[in-house]
């Protein structure tokens, strides 16, 4: 059962460049989480999605950030116009559920490494 | 709004000592707490989790975990570190809804 799939592990962007990340949860899993690991800042919740829904995008930036969970195919955060702060790593993670039941446990996957040169 | 809070950033133990990371969290209702581990240039993994019951839960590696419902903590303990614990960990507690909240992380440098 192949876990949570993230490509590409590692992407390096100009400032100004489109960054693309892609997520393919656990089979079976229908709720993806975007995450974000700063240096000395822990894991910071960007946004939850369901298939074709934005559930909860509270810890997306205004501007720039983005997010989907098409029907088919995996779930993608697009970054446009990169800058220097957006060098980070991006963290997916999946659920087979939501809520304090005891099948909501997130899985994650490898994470990609963004650098803005 | 519901927090989590790891006192120690970075913890140096040698092989063999026992270890113990705090994690308080700031939230009065039901809770799911989880410990993850992340080795260098790896990905967060489960260690433990908690949802109900016993509130001393046994993870892998031989970690375990205590849920201290008054005191709303929830330490990662080990009686005895090896190098290759050297990672860091992240306490992590869900509220009821989809957000999990993680705490800052510890990290842990484990002397050969």
């Amino acid at each position: 059962n192949a876990g949570v799939m993230q490509n590409p592990r590692h992407l390096v962007r100009r400032r100004g460049q489109e960054a693309r990340l892609r997520c393919s949860p656990m089979k079976g899993h229908s709720h993806v989480y975007w995450y974000r690991q700063l240096p000395e800042e822990g894991l910071k919740f960007m946004v939850y999605l369901q298939k074709e829904n934005i559930i909860d995008e509270s810890g997306m930036p205004k501007e720039r950030f983005s997010a989907e969970f098409p029907k088919e195919g995996p779930s993608i955060l697009r970054i446009q116009q990169v800058v220097r702060g957006d060098s980070a790593a991006y963290f997916c993670a999946s659920s087979p559920s939501s809520g304090t039941s005891p099948g909501n446990t997130i899985y994650f996957g490898e994470g990609s490494w963004l650098t803005v040169v | 709004a519901q927090s989590v809070s790891q006192h120690n950033h970075h913890v140096i133990l040698s092989e063999a000592a026992s270890l113990e990371l705090g994690c308080n969290y700031s939230y009065g209702g039901t809770v799911n707490l989880f410990w993850y581990v992340q080795y260098p240039g790896q990905h967060l993994q489960l260690l433990l989790k908690y949802f109900s019951g016993d509130p001393l839960v046994k993870g892998i590696k031989g970690f375990e975990a205590e849920f201290i419902k008054s005191k709303f903590s929830f330490n990662l303990r080990k009686p005895s570190v090896q190098w290759s614990d050297t990672a860091e960990y992240f306490c992590a507690v869900n509220t009821g809804g989809f957000k999990t909240i993680f705490g800052a992380g510890t990290r842990l440098f484990v002397k050969a």
